[in-house]
This record gives C-alpha cells, sequence and structure tokens, in this order.
C-alpha cells in the first residue's frame, strides 16, 4: 500500500465551484505539505503543518484553504475554483527529524 | 531569501550519453541539497540527498557532491537509459533545521531515446 495517497486522483469541475482534496499518510510523520506543479513553474507551496493544530501559508494561499482533521490527514479546499487554478497539485510528509519530503502520486485538477 | 536555479530543458541524449544537470542555490550557511525524479504520470520521488559540504549523494548510477565553493549541486550520470526519461528538480532545505520546508528548483525534464 502506498504510504501517501491522494484522493481523486483527477477531477474536472467549473469556475465557482467548491473542491475539496484530500491527503491521507501512513508513514507516522507530523508534517504536512500541499504544493502546485504547473509547467516551467516547478513545485510552489500553497500551505503546510506541522502538526494537528498547525497552519502555516506558503507561497502561493491564496483562493484556497486547508483542514488537518488529524495526524494523518490533510486537505486542500478551493472554495470557488478559477480556471488559473487548473495544475497537477501534490500533498508531501516529512519527519520532524529528517528533511525529505515523501510525495503522493498526485491530483489533476482541470477548472473550466 | 533561498532560491534555487537549475538549466533548463528539455535534455535529450542518446542512450548511453553522459548526463549533467546542472543546479545553483542561494542560501545562508549549510543547506541539505535533494534531486527529486518525477517519472511519467507520478509523483516526486527522492533520488539522492546530501548534508554538508564535499558530501557526495548517489543512487541509481547518479551522483551530485555538494560543493560549497560554487555553490553547487550537479545532477550527473555516465551513462543514461531511456527509463531514465523524466523530470528532475533540485532542491535544498533551511540550514540546521530538520523538517523544514523545501525549496525546489523549476525542474529539469530528460528525455532519452534508444
Amino acid at each position: 500500500d502506498a504510504d501517501v495517497t491522494q484522493t481523486p486522483r483527477n477531477r474536472i469541475t467549473k469556475t465557482g465551484k467548491r473542491i475539496m482534496l484530500e491527503c491521507s499518510q501512513t508513514k507516522g510523520h507530523d508534517r504536512m505539505y500541499w504544493y502546485r506543479q504547473d509547467p516551467g513553474l516547478g513545485l510552489r507551496l500553497i500551505y503546510y503543518s506541522f502538526d494537528v493544530k498547525d497552519i502555516n501559508k506558503g507561497e502561493i494561499s491564496d483562493g484556497y484553504s486547508v483542514s488537518r482533521q488529524a495526524q494523518a490527514k490533510f486537505s486542500l479546499s478551493l472554495e470557488s475554483a478559477i480556471p488559473n487554478q487548473t495544475a497537477l497539485y501534490f500533498c508531501a510528509t516529512q519527519s520532524g527529524y529528517y528533511n525529505e519530503q515523501f510525495f503522493g502520486p498526485g491530483t489533476r485538477l482541470t477548472v473550466l | 531569501g533561498n532560491s534555487v536555479t537549475q538549466m533548463e530543458g528539455p535534455v535529450t541524449l542518446s542512450e548511453e550519453a553522459f548526463l549533467t544537470i546542472n543546479c545553483t542555490y542561494t542560501a545562508t550557511g549549510y543547506p541539505s541539497l535533494f534531486w527529486y525524479v518525477q517519472y511519467p504520470g507520478e509523483g516526486l520521488q527522492l533520488l539522492l540527498k546530501a548534508t554538508k559540504a564535499d558530501d557526495k549523494g548517489s543512487n541509481k548510477g547518479f551522483e551530485a557532491t555538494y560543493r560549497k565553493e560554487t555553490t553547487s549541486f550537479h545532477l550527473e550520470k555516465g551513462s543514461v537509459q531511456v527509463s531514465d526519461s523524466a523530470v528532475y528538480f533540485c532542491a535544498l532545505s533551511e540550514a540546521n533545521q530538520a523538517g523544514t520546508a523545501l525549496i525546489f528548483g523549476k525542474g529539469t525534464t530528460l528525455s532519452v531515446s534508444s
């Protein structure tokens, strides 16, 4: 079984719709991250959480919100999706003792 | 602030050719440095890492040496295979702090033909 899972893997939605992307992990890591990947821009950090009660904005948090429901779960929401949020979204986890991050398989989101 | 700069791609090579993907960084102190690889349709996987100056990370025939004097961490492989076709990301984490957010370069696409 995969250590970091993301659902859905693909999603097509319309402008103005609310959408939630979910991430779950079995690695027991405290730290979780959400990134978006766009061609030519690499990965950009949206939000991150160092434990259940800790939420921090990243480089590009506008238009997004997150919820850390448990140590193992970290959800990303788009309250009112817009076309320029079309991207590949990755969740990642990290131990507090090491710097490596472990990534989920990604969610491809298309906003029409 | 901290940043990572990678050579722009795509890089197109024939099988068994030598590969170099350049990566330079800007950071205070001694950050940890990473190369991640993203195969088509998949998430990022850690390829190799180095945590201090002059360390050499290696994995699957790939190597990179942490060069403090040139602030570089170039990725090399002596003989690439078609299966190495992927996007490669250089990344760093802040010095002396475990469990911090990584800063990624923009990625370099490698395409290897037989």
